[in-house]
């Protein structure tokens, strides 16, 4: 089945540095990506969609200067947490859609998400 | 706006038995989808079941099956024969259809499954 991964698992950064998640289709095309905040004992909030090629589109509320996303290719998108501070400590989950196995409305596969630590 | 609501923050169930875990949700929208997800302690979130909305006949996957009740908008996942495995934090979700992946999902709940 269809495969994203995202890297790293875990990191830790300082207050004030940037911090890059790389989110991967390993067998499938994603012109779309999906880029996801999980905060503790919290549900899943859509923060931006990362469109191939263009813009990403980011849900009201998300600040688009400090959360950057690059969509450069086909199979990555990235997601760079600009100037991190220690409210920015979340878990960060990208998804991405397979659009061979149904097109716009076939299912998201999630990668495994990247624990974001500011101190 | 769409709403996904969860009432029970934690379940808990004994191995084998039968655990039914609840959704409601709100919309004005007619067509959509509806998912539950796993979230185990991995943290990775697993697609569980998918509900078409214009669809009456309810989904099932092996153990996992759904209530859906459209006119009452509730969307409910029966767990059978529970496994230690499938304790984790389940996520109902909702899809509006041609969005591409705009999830709505719920605050979840805990389940236990307990030897």
């Amino acid at each position: 089945g269809a495969v994203v991964s995202q890297h790293p698992s875990r990191v830790i950064c300082k207050s004030g540095t940037s911090v890059k998640i790389e989110c991967r289709s390993l067998d499938f095309q994603a012109t779309t990506m999906f880029w996801y905040r999980q905060f503790p004992k919290q549900s899943l909030m859509l923060m931006a969609t990362s469109n191939e090629g263009s813009k990403a589109t980011y849900e009201q509320g998300v600040e688009k200067d400090k959360f950057l996303i690059n969509h450069a290719s086909l199979t990555l998108s990235t997601l760079t947490v600009t100037s991190a501070h220690p409210e920015d400590s979340s878990f960060y989950i990208c998804s991405a859609r397979d659009p061979s196995l149904g097109g716009r409305d076939s299912p998201l596969h999630f990668g495994n998400g990247t624990r974001l630590t500011v101190t | 706006a769409q709403t996904v609501t969860q009432s029970q923050p934690e379940m808990s169930v004994q191995e084998a038995e039968t655990v039914t875990l609840s959704c409601t949700y709100d919309t004005s929208e007619s067509n959509y989808y509806l998912f539950w997800y796993k979230q185990p302690p991995s943290r990775q979130m697993i697609l569980v079941i998918r509900q078409e909305a214009y669809k009456q006949q309810n989904a099932t996957e092996n153990r996992f099956s759904v209530n859906f009740q459209k006119a009452a908008k509730s969307f409910s996942l029966k767990i059978s024969d529970s496994q230690l495995g499938d304790t984790a934090m389940y996520f109902c979700a909702f899809m509006k259809r041609g969005s591409q992946g705009n999830l709505i999902f719920g605050k979840g709940t805990k389940l236990s499954v307990k030897p």
